[in-house]
């Protein structure tokens, strides 16, 4: 159980277009999503945090404009990287919780290797 | 302000032989929970094994044993009887139940196991 999907593992797009990353929970219901982004050999970044039927809280630093993120259904949550340009180039990873309760582990999608050329 | 700290970038063990990877944090929060995860080179994240900042007894999950010491603010993993596949980055985390909810995550330490 508690399996978080995530789309496309890879994508590569040319510097101004826009890429979207879905991230479902499949067999559980998530009210709050999370969005990180690893730099190599480097930590999880924290970006935002998604909330289902409300707006996203974006970290400080993280552009809104730039990573828009919609939350439209308690198993969907989406990251479009607008106007993509090559220092976006990253891997980004999605996560949720499958329990309520406040020490549940986060479970976590496969992650997108973003190259923007 | 929360953190944790992970000082071993990287780690070496021989098969079949255990290893303890460190983590301290520091949170002002009476309650937390600590997480340990292991990033192969594939880049999945998978949940290890959790510890509660009010359990009595360190938690245990097959192969993998936290060593929580509430007083240092220490929860090392222990991985016993290594495995080839168990080479991969390893990332302990925190939660605590003030402010802003937030996981927290080390900076990691890169474990290879040797034939």
């Amino acid at each position: 159980g508690a399996v978080v999907s995530q789309h496309p593992s890879r994508v590569i797009c040319k510097s101004g277009t826009s890429v979207k990353i879905e991230c479902r929970s499949l067999d559980f219901q998530a009210t709050t999503m999370f969005w990180y982004r690893q730099f190599p050999k480097q930590s999880l970044m924290l970006m935002a945090t998604s909330n289902e039927g409300s707006k996203a809280t974006y970290e400080q630093g993280v552009e809104k404009d730039k990573f828009l993120i919609n939350h439209a259904s308690l198993t969907l949550s989406t990251l479009t990287v607008t106007s993509a340009h090559p220092e976006d180039s990253s891997f980004y990873i999605c996560s949720a919780r499958a329990d309520v309760g406040p020490y549940s582990p986060l479970h976590f999608g496969n992650g997108t290797r973003l190259t923007v050329t | 302000a929360q953190k944790i700290t992970q000082t071993q970038p990287g780690m070496f063990v021989q098969e079949k032989e255990a290893v303890t990877l460190d983590c301290t944090y520091d949170t002002s929060d009476p309650s937390y929970g600590l997480f340990w995860y292991k990033q192969p080179s594939s880049g999945e994240m998978i949940f290890l094994i959790y510890q509660g900042s009010y359990d009595q007894q360190n938690a245990t999950e097959g192969r993998y044993s936290l060593n929580f010491q509430k007083a240092r603010k220490s929860a090392n993993l222990v991985i016993s009887a290594s495995q080839l596949g168990d080479s991969a980055m390893y990332f302990c985390a925190m939660r605590g139940t003030s402010g802003t909810y937030k996981y927290i995550f080390g900076t990691g330490t890169r474990l290879k196991v040797l034939a």
